[in-house]
């Protein structure tokens, strides 16, 4: 079966500092991967996906990036967090029946 | 602009009460998720949709290609079932990665 993994599960960093939140997925090959952020009161919005290793489209201008460099490895990074990065951040993949699967998600407060 | 619209945006409800969760959207889709998020933020897939219904337990889900809209119900609810539901769907576009425009989602209480 399929699992997916985010760590850490909570963070909480000061301005300016730089971040790195990472997704793994078990169970599949070549997934469809994505970043969806959840701002307070706010629904989720795609920030990043990626179809295959070093392929990643960015779909909001933002303060980050993103990187796969293993097929089943999502990275989300920032090399200077604003205290607008705060939310939820959650990883997902899309199976073969475009079925989407979430994982646990990441909660960023950023001070 | 894909907009999606969910009513009501909070909804309180006795045990046992039949309940319903509406969503609307403003451009054509090929399928309409319908998530299901616990306090703790983790988020379940209930349903993907693209016509018709589906059935899962107690939970039912419709959707109207025609009139852009889906409805979710969950029938003798239980306050187990508080949580925060979504909408999610995928417009038409042909690309081929599989994007998700979301619905700020409905805050179910049940009641015991």
């Amino acid at each position: 079966s399929q699992t997916i993994h985010q760590w850490p599960a909570t963070l909480v960093q000061p301005v300016g500092s730089p971040l790195s939140l990472e997704c793994t997925v078990e169970g599949t090959s070549n997934p469809n991967l994505y970043w969806y952020r959840q701002a307070a009161g706010r629904g989720l919005q795609l920030l990043f996906y990626s179809v295959g290793i070093g392929q990643i489209s960015s779909e909001v201008p933002q303060n980050l990036s993103a990187s796969r460099p293993q097929d089943r490895q999502f990275i989300l990074s920032s090399k200077k967090l604003l205290l607008s990065d705060s939310g939820f951040y959650l990883c997902a993949w899309a199976g073969n029946y475009n079925e989407q699967f979430f994982g646990p998600g990441t909660r960023l407060t950023v001070l | 602009k894909n907009e999606v619209e969910q009513s009501p945006q909070n909804l309180t409800a006795q045990e046992g009460e039949f309940i319903t969760i509406n969503c609307s959207y403003s451009v054509g889709i090929s399928a309409l998720h319908w998530l299901q998020q616990h306090p703790g933020g983790g988020i379940v897939s209930l349903f993907m949709l693209s016509s018709g219904k589906k059935k899962h337990g107690r939970l039912i889900a419709t959707i109207n290609i025609q009139e852009k809209h889906s409805s979710l119900h969950i029938t003798a609810s239980h306050p187990r079932d508080s949580a925060v539901y979504i909408c999610a769907v995928r417009p038409y576009s042909g690309a081929g990665s599989y994007q998700l425009t979301f619905g700020k989602g409905t805050k179910l209480s049940v009641i015991p």
